[in-house]
């Protein structure tokens, strides 16, 4: 079955950078754009970044354009999130998810989340 | 960027009974090129993450139960939920697909 376990989360001071992990398996990774979803403490769903199957294709939100970098390496079955200069605001439990073989295609595995607090 | 904005942001509901949610799109969201409207709804339990419900407005995904459907198009959608089950009791939320979410409706027992 389809898993996603993130990894990388943690206490990261104002300015700081951080890159979080996510090992997926389950299914043919190479063939799936990913994305990175995030929620602050008590709060709704934000979409951040999304990849394509081959890389080629990447896209963020407008809050994290610039400073965060999304990556993958089919070879590994790892998706990967480089996060620098980070905000008391980027707070948040990050999800890496599945979507589908093509752009604008739903979000239909979750991973369980990894912690990000940003804090001096 | 496409806003979802949702309605109500919280709603109280007897077991046994229907709940509706509304999502609205700042723009369409139905695309010519394949008739097809690029909305989701997923529901997010307490320490867990968000599960997918209904995808292209109406398709549910498999394993969910047909109490739930999806309907609307273009800009207006609709989630609802008949006869309320115990288990669902949650947050919801509506996606334009691999965009922006609504800000979530908290489904609580009256």
């Amino acid at each position: 079955q389809v898993q996603l376990v993130e990894s990388g989360g943690g206490l990261v001071k104002p300015g700081g950078s951080l890159r979080l992990s996510c090992a997926a398996s389950g299914f043919t990774f190479s063939d799936y754009y990913m994305s990175w979803i995030r929620q602050a403490p008590g709060k709704g769903l934000e979409w951040i970044s999304y990849i394509s199957s081959s890389s080629s294709h990447r896209n963020y939100a407008d809050s994290v354009k610039g400073r965060f970098i999304i990556s993958r390496d089919n070879a590994k079955n790892s998706l990967y999130l480089q996060m620098n200069s980070l905000r008391a605001e980027d707070t948040a439990v990050y999800y890496c998810a599945k979507e589908g073989m093509t752009t604008l295609t739903p979000t239909d595995y979750w991973g369980q989340g990894t912690l990000v607090t940003v804090s001096s | 960027d496409i806003v979802m904005t949702q309605s109500p942001d919280s709603l109280a509901v007897s077991l046994g009974a229907r709940a509706a949610i509304n999502c609205k799109s700042s723009q369409s969201v139905l695309y010519s090129s394949n008739n097809k409207n690029y909305l989701a709804w997923y529901q997010q339990k307490p320490g867990q993450p968000p599960k997918l419900l209904i995808y292209w407005a109406s398709t549910r995904e498999s394993g969910v139960p047909d109490r739930f459907s999806g309907s609307g198009s273009g800009t207006d959608f609709t989630l609802t939920i008949s006869s309320l089950q115990p288990d669902d009791f949650a947050t919801y939320y509506c996606q334009h697909h691999n965009g922006n979410f609504g800000q979530g409706t908290n489904l609580e027992i009256k």
